[in-house]
């Protein structure tokens, strides 16, 4: 079964610092996506990133960053030059199309707690 | 602009008394998904409609129930709510459900049950 594991509970840093949050996956299929959400605390769940297990390049976009590595089923994602803005639970999750749907099952990481102080 | 809207955003029942939480798109979307999210844990699907087609994740209680009378409306009931089930639930779709459809939610239903 496909597990996704975030290991950091809870990250606090102050505003400019560059975070990284950690990803790992365990996965038999050849062939399945990843992706990043990020919930405020307002709740909603916002996508920020998809990446496919054919695509290994690393992924910019503004401050965030992505660094996908199959050799070590990790998926982690750096802030720079964090903001009080980007205080939120950030989600990891996997794809798991069901096998007698064939419909995309998210599973999710646990999540890991961003505060950034001022 | 809002694309998943979920009402009530806040719902408060008493412990027994059904209640039903309502979830709307305007994204035309094929697929919506109901998740339970627990204070501080992961979300987990509880069920998901291919457009009038429904499959119940495995785990999912009886007590938990849905209806998606149209394209744009799907609703989650929940019979005889318990404490337990007292968590944000949140409703997303996705146009047709495949690996490479992201998945849109909504802003959830706060439960509280007392």
């Amino acid at each position: 079964a496909q597990k996704v594991t975030q290991a950091q509970t809870e990250i606090s840093v102050v505003e400019k610092e560059d975070v990284t949050l950690d990803c790992v996956y365990e996965t038999r299929d050849t062939t399945y996506y990843l992706f990043w959400y990020k919930q405020p605390p307002s709740g909603e769940l916002v996508f920020l990133i998809r990446r496919n297990s054919f695509d290994e390049q690393n992924e910019i976009s503004g401050r965030y960053s992505w660094n996908f590595q199959k050799s070590t089923s990790s998926f982690n994602f750096t802030i720079t030059a964090s903001q009080v803005v980007d205080s939120a639970v950030y989600f990891c999750a996997f794809d798991s199309t069901l096998m007698n749907t064939g419909f995309q099952k998210l599973v999710f990481g646990t999540g890991t707690r961003l505060l950034v102080s001022p | 602009d809002a694309m998943v809207i979920q009402n009530p955003r806040y719902q408060v029942t008493q412990f027994g008394k059904p209640v039903t939480l309502s979830c709307s798109q305007t994204l035309n979307h094929n697929v919506m998904y109901w998740y339970q999210q627990k204070s501080s844990q992961a979300p987990k699907l509880l069920f998901h409609y291919y457009d009038k087609d429904f499959n119940n994740e495995a785990d999912t209680p009886d007590n938990f129930q849905s209806r998606r009378p149209n394209t744009s409306f799907c609703f989650l009931d929940i019979r005889s709510p318990g404490l337990g089930d007292a968590a944000m639930y949140l409703c997303a779709t996705s146009r047709e459900g495949t690996a490479n459809n992201e998945q849109f939610f909504g802003p959830g239903t706060r439960l509280t049950v007392l």
